[in-house]
């Protein structure tokens, strides 16, 4: 059974410009997370998706934003990019909502943002 | 939020039972505690979860405190590959997400 999977793996943008980096979610699963990871730092909470919709948010700016597809897959958007967006992106994906529910973690996207 | 305390490393001798620990006091009664870890910026990894009752896969055992404010992960026979940063987590209720804290690097060593 192929796991999360994340595309592009890596990715270098200019500072200012809009970047969208994608998802697909284990089959079967309908929540998808998404995590930045700035280097030497921890993984902070940026969005939570389940059955379409968004469903909490983490502590960052609007140009932060993101969509679910019909098909469960998701895409990450980020917009006006910074230098301090640089960083790791993960996504993950759960079976059900609800607090009994392990999430399974792609490898993630590097974005280097100069 | 539950917050999660760890202990920022530790190391193991190959071939020998990791153990570690994890504090978590403010846990509400019905938070699940997990175990994720964390090779060289790959993507978190899960290991095990559990409410109140120790639990124990493939991979862990993860022994929960009666008053469930403290977990210990334990790794029975660590090996190299084992070296990784393990986070210990509290779910967040409905909300469903994770918080991720620092984490153990746990360093395994021949």
């Amino acid at each position: 059974e192929a796991g999360v999977t994340q595309s592009p793996t890596h990715l270098i943008k200019t500072r200012g410009q809009q970047v969208t980096l994608r998802c697909s979610p284990i089959s079967g699963h309908t929540s998808v997370y998404w995590y930045q990871q700035a280097l030497g730092l921890g993984l902070q909470f940026l969005l939570w998706y389940d059955e379409g919709e968004e469903r909490n948010r983490g502590n960052f700016p609007p140009r932060f934003s993101g969509r679910q597809f019909p098909n469960y897959s998701s895409e990450l958007n980020v917009n006006a990019l910074e230098l301090e967006d640089s960083a790791l992106y993960l996504c993950a994906s759960s079976l059900r909502t609800g607090m009994d529910t392990e999430a399974f973690f792609g490898q993630g996207t590097r974005l280097t943002v100069v | 939020d539950a917050k999660t305390t760890q202990p920022p490393s530790m190391d193991c001798a190959e071939g020998r039972a990791a153990n570690l620990p994890c504090n978590h006091s403010t846990i509400s009664g019905n938070e699940y505690v997990y175990w994720y870890r964390q090779i060289h910026s790959q993507g978190p990894q899960y290991i095990i979860h559990g409410l109140k009752n120790n639990e124990t896969n493939e991979m862990a055992s993860l022994i929960i405190t009666e008053d469930r404010k403290s977990s210990t992960l334990i790794l029975p026979h660590a090996t190299l590959r084992d070296t990784a940063v393990y986070y210990c987590i509290v779910s967040i209720g409905a909300t469903n997400k994770l918080i991720f804290g620092t984490g153990t690097l746990l360093a395994v060593q021949p």
